[in-house]
């Protein structure tokens, strides 16, 4: 039970794109096409972002979409606005849970 | 509208126990499995356990098996988890979440409560 692997910061100026990674192993994410995403505000609940990889809730703006190549989950915000500037994480599922090791981006 | 609202955080000296519980509600309580999450302060999220719809799954991560226990009720729309020996690491905020039986996400969380262990 690893936590996944994504990068500590990533960041842009408004309007730009940006992607988080997250990478697994072939024993997790590579194996199910059961990433999540979740965004958290500081001091909030996190947010479902992104389901079953590239899936997107009800109520989630298409900005955000999600992607996935071998044991690697990708994060994609296009269009970046102040208000994305959050932490992001990945989960997968694989019998159990696993969440990456968290992402801050920053709206510069 | 769905609502997920945990109680019983508190300071707790290591060793000790806590029992903390989620109320759900807004939706059909026993059609979902629900699942502890806790976040250390300034750390990232952690899954620590999940329950079936029915109660009859259970699963731990190795962090805690052993010394935690989920359980629920779904009568009373509820979700709890018994912990004991309790450790300096195990001071975070606790949230509950639920999920899908073949939808593999966490759809609605509560607001989270905070334990500290601490002597």
């Amino acid at each position: 039970q690893s936590a996944l692997t994504q990068p500590a910061s990533v960041s842009g100026s408004p309007g730009q794109s940006i992607t988080i990674s997250c990478t697994g192993t072939s024993s997790d994410v590579g194996s199910y096409n059961l990433v999540s995403w979740y965004q958290q505000h500081p001091g909030k609940a996190p947010k479902l972002m992104i389901y079953e990889g590239s899936e997107r809730p009800s109520g989630v703006s298409n900005r955000f979409s999600g992607s996935k190549s071998g044991n690697t989950a990708s994060l994609t915000i296009s269009g970046l606005q102040a208000e994305d500037e959050a932490d992001y994480y990945c989960c997968s599922y694989a019998g159990v849970y696993v969440f990456g090791t968290g992402t801050k981006v920053t709206v510069l | 509208q769905v609502q997920l609202v945990e109680s019983g955080g508190g300071l707790v000296k290591p060793g000790g126990s806590l029992r903390l519980s989620c109320a759900g509600s807004g939706f059909t309580f026993s059609d979902y499995y629900m699942s502890w999450i806790r976040q250390a302060p300034g750390k990232g999220l952690e899954w620590v356990s999940y329950i079936s719809s029915s109660g009859t799954t259970i699963y731990y991560a190795d962090s805690v098996k052993g010394r935690f226990t989920i359980s629920r009720d779904n009568a009373k729309n509820s979700l709890h988890l018994q912990m004991s020996s309790l450790r300096a690491e195990d001071t975070a905020v606790y949230y509950c979440a639920r999920w899908s039986s073949g939808y593999y996400q966490f759809d609605y969380w509560g607001q989270g409560t905070l334990v500290t262990v601490s002597s």
